[in-house]
């Protein structure tokens, strides 16, 4: 089936630390990919997108993502955690790269230790 | 650019009750998406409009639901007799057709 798994419901990391949140799709093509954030009681904040092209992809405060085909995943990292990066952390695919239906994983929870 | 907006914030609402939430997309978006999010889940797609035009609906929850978008700026999304299971927080997208999808703050709905 059609899906998008995030393995790590919730991960804490201490503050300075580097952070890697894994993500992982099974469709038959490469889908369109994205990384939200989402803190408590806001929507969601775009961090960064994969349309095509390079597969290390920038975002907003300082995330990173790399779309790795032969493994369908497509990691978010950050190489040094700030207190205020604690949030919900969302992965979606569009699975016919047409602006249609977004499909999220479930989240993982990150929690920054001091 | 005032971003997507969503009213209410929250509603709550006695079960059976009709109720209607308003998404306002940015402005010069011609997509617009409804999604909802329950507790411990991510979102969950449900509708989407290109200006007035429904284009996906078969994913609306049950026939309780219905969405429009009369002029092609904002929408409203109405569940019928409400049930508790309908509890969740209800996210607005607005896009450019093809483009990453901008989410609104949401409405949070609890039925008693």
């Amino acid at each position: 089936a059609q899906s998008v798994t995030q393995p790590d419901i919730h991960i804490t990391v201490s503050e300075g630390a580097s952070l890697e949140l894994r993500c992982n799709y099974s469709y038959g093509a490469t889908p369109y990919l994205f990384w939200y954030v989402q803190s408590p009681g806001q929507g969601l904040q775009l961090l960064l997108k994969y349309f095509s092209g390079d597969t290390l992809v920038q975002g907003i405060k300082g995330f990173e993502a790399e779309f790795k085909r032969s493994q369908s995943s497509f990691n978010l990292r950050k190489p040094s955690v700030h207190w205020s990066d604690a949030a919900e952390y969302f992965c979606a695919v569009d699975a016919n790269q047409a602006g249609t239906a977004l499909i999220f994983g479930k989240g993982t929870t990150l929690s920054v230790s001091s | 650019d005032t971003g997507v907006s969503q009213d209410p914030r929250h509603k709550i609402t006695k079960r059976g009750q009709n109720v209607t939430f308003r998404c306002d997309p940015i402005s010069e978006h011609n997509r617009l998406y409804w999604y909802r999010q329950t507790l411990g889940q991510g979102p969950e797609f449900l509708t989407y409009f290109q200006n007035e035009a429904q284009l996906e609906k078969s994913r609306l929850l049950s026939d309780r639901f219905s969405a429009e978008r009369p002029k092609g700026s904002f929408s409203t999304l109405e569940i019928q007799r409400t049930e508790q299971g309908d509890s969740a927080m209800y996210l607005c997208a607005s896009t450019i057709a093809g483009a990453e999808q901008y989410f609104g703050p949401g409405t949070r709905l609890t039925v008693t």
